[in-house]
């Protein structure tokens, strides 16, 4: 089955300790993605990477940090979180960045930064 | 920059009711024009897409028309069923450039009852 695969699904930690969210495809898909979702502010892109090696920021990124270094996996990284991290975040994959393919998204990962 | 804006929410309606909502966006060039639906506990599915005006999105008994004139993407439902009940979000993708976007509006939440 085609899917996207998120870890932890919930999480609740304490501000300074270094967490990872693994993000995994199985569609061997070139674009994958990391969003916020924040109420009212519907979902907002933190990075993406349009193939292996391959990453940029999106709109907010700043504590965050992503690696790219097999097609299949993209996790995102918090060297040092902040309450203001505390979200629900999605992982997303396309088979490229044309407008024409879909993004397959992940269930989601609560975070609750305390 | 580019942007999405949605009817804000919550949306209430009875069984067989005729739903709309609203979606417009601010966008240099032609984007491609989405709607994505979250089910309470999922990630986002592609409900429908339209890639240039004049288009027609449909799934599910949803429609929505690519209005290039009135930068419109309205999402419309002749008879909701309880299990519409989600979160509706409209989003476009802006391409070249160099960079690829997918971007999100605040999302609507739609509840049905019986």
């Amino acid at each position: 089955e085609a899917q996207v695969t998120q870890n932890p699904r919930y999480l609740i930690t304490v501000t300074g300790k270094k967490l990872t969210v693994t993000c995994s495809q199985n569609m061997n898909h070139e674009y994958m993605s990391w969003y916020r979702q924040d109420p009212g502010l519907g979902l907002r892109q933190i990075y993406y990477s349009m193939n292996v090696e391959v990453t940029d920021k999106g709109d907010v990124p700043e504590g965050y940090k992503v690696s790219r270094k097999e097609k299949r996996n993209f996790p995102l990284i918090l060297e040092s979180p902040s309450p203001n991290q505390t979200s629900l975040y999605f992982c997303a994959s396309s088979r490229t960045m044309n407008s024409n393919q879909p993004q397959h998204f992940g269930d989601g990962t609560r975070l609750s930064i305390l | 920059g580019d942007s999405v804006t949605q009817m804000e929410g919550p949306v209430t309606l009875s069984e067989e009711a005729f739903l709309t909502i609203n979606c417009t966006y601010t966008a240099t060039g032609y984007p491609s024009l989405f709607w994505y639906v979250q089910y309470p506990g999922e990630g986002l599915q592609l409900l429908l897409k339209a890639t240039k005006a004049d288009d027609k999105g449909s799934n599910k008994g949803f429609e929505a028309t690519y209005r290039k004139e009135t930068t419109s993407f309205h999402l419309e439902k002749g008879s909701v069923q309880v299990s519409d009940s989600a979160v509706y979000f409209c989003a476009l993708i802006q391409t070249g450039g160099g960079y690829n976007k997918l971007i999100f509006g605040a999302g609507t939440r739609l509840a049905v009852h019986p």
